[in-house]
């Protein structure tokens, strides 16, 4: 089946810093993929909805200059936290529609990743 | 805004027992319903999908109902077993493709 990795799986870093997340399609080509966000014990939060060649669609509440995200590619989403506060520690799972399955139940299927857990100091 | 809501938060039972895990939703016009289990730390395994016009799909030991007009889904768990213990999680597909998710239901089974 269709694979989305996630790098790197889990970061540490300063307060004030920026961090950088992956997420990648493997074996497809991703016109749409999503970011969500788990705080501990609680469900995941949609944050955004990447677009490939165009600007992100944020949900409301999710700051856009505080969560950057860039679809350079097909298959490639980047989200970069900038200016990282300990507030900010969390779970970030991406997830990543193939638009070229059209022909089965499968095309309903969106494939996540594995997550990256991000902690700030 | 769809809301999805996960009953009960935690369940603990011993093992071989059957259980039901509830998640309802406020909008009815979903794509479809998907059932997920997460392990502490870990990510997402899909364990059942099903689509808006289904009332039901079944997975080994595993039986997923949706019932869209009342925004209800059930997943079954027959003869439950230690290796069952995680995070439920259900999701909704809304027309633009996001995923809304429940709050989740913690599953204990005690051998």
């Amino acid at each position: 089946g269709a694979v989305v990795s996630q790098h790197p799986s889990r970061v540490i870093c300063k307060s004030g810093t920026s961090v950088k997340i992956e997420c990648r399609s493997l074996d497809f080509q991703a016109t749409t993929m999503f970011w969500y966000r788990q705080f501990p014990k609680k469900s995941l939060m949609l944050m955004a909805t990447s677009n490939e060649g165009s600007k992100a669609t944020y949900e409301q509440g999710v700051e856009k200059d505080k969560f950057l995200i860039n679809h350079a590619s097909l298959t490639l989403s980047t989200l970069t936290v900038t200016s990282a506060h300990p507030e900010d520690s969390s779970f970030y799972i991406c997830s990543a529609r193939d638009p070229a399955l059209r022909t089965s139940e499968i095309q309903e299927t969106q494939y996540f990743g594995p997550g990256t857990r991000l902690l700030v100091l | 805004k769809q809301e999805v809501t996960q009953i009960p938060a935690a369940l603990s039972v011993p093992e071989g027992e059957n259980l039901v895990l509830n998640c309802s939703f406020t909008d009815s016009a979903i794509y479809n319903l998907q059932w997920f289990r997460q392990d502490p730390g870990k990510g997402l395994t899909s364990l059942l999908l099903i689509q808006s016009s289904q009332r039901e799909q079944t997975s080994g030991r595993l039986n997923a109902s949706l019932d869209k007009s009342s925004g209800r889904s059930t997943l079954y768990i027959a003869a439950s077993q230690p290796g069952d213990s995680a995070t439920y999680l259900c999701a909704v597909r809304g027309t633009g493709n996001q995923f809304y998710f429940g709050t989740g239901t913690s599953l204990t089974v005690i051998p």
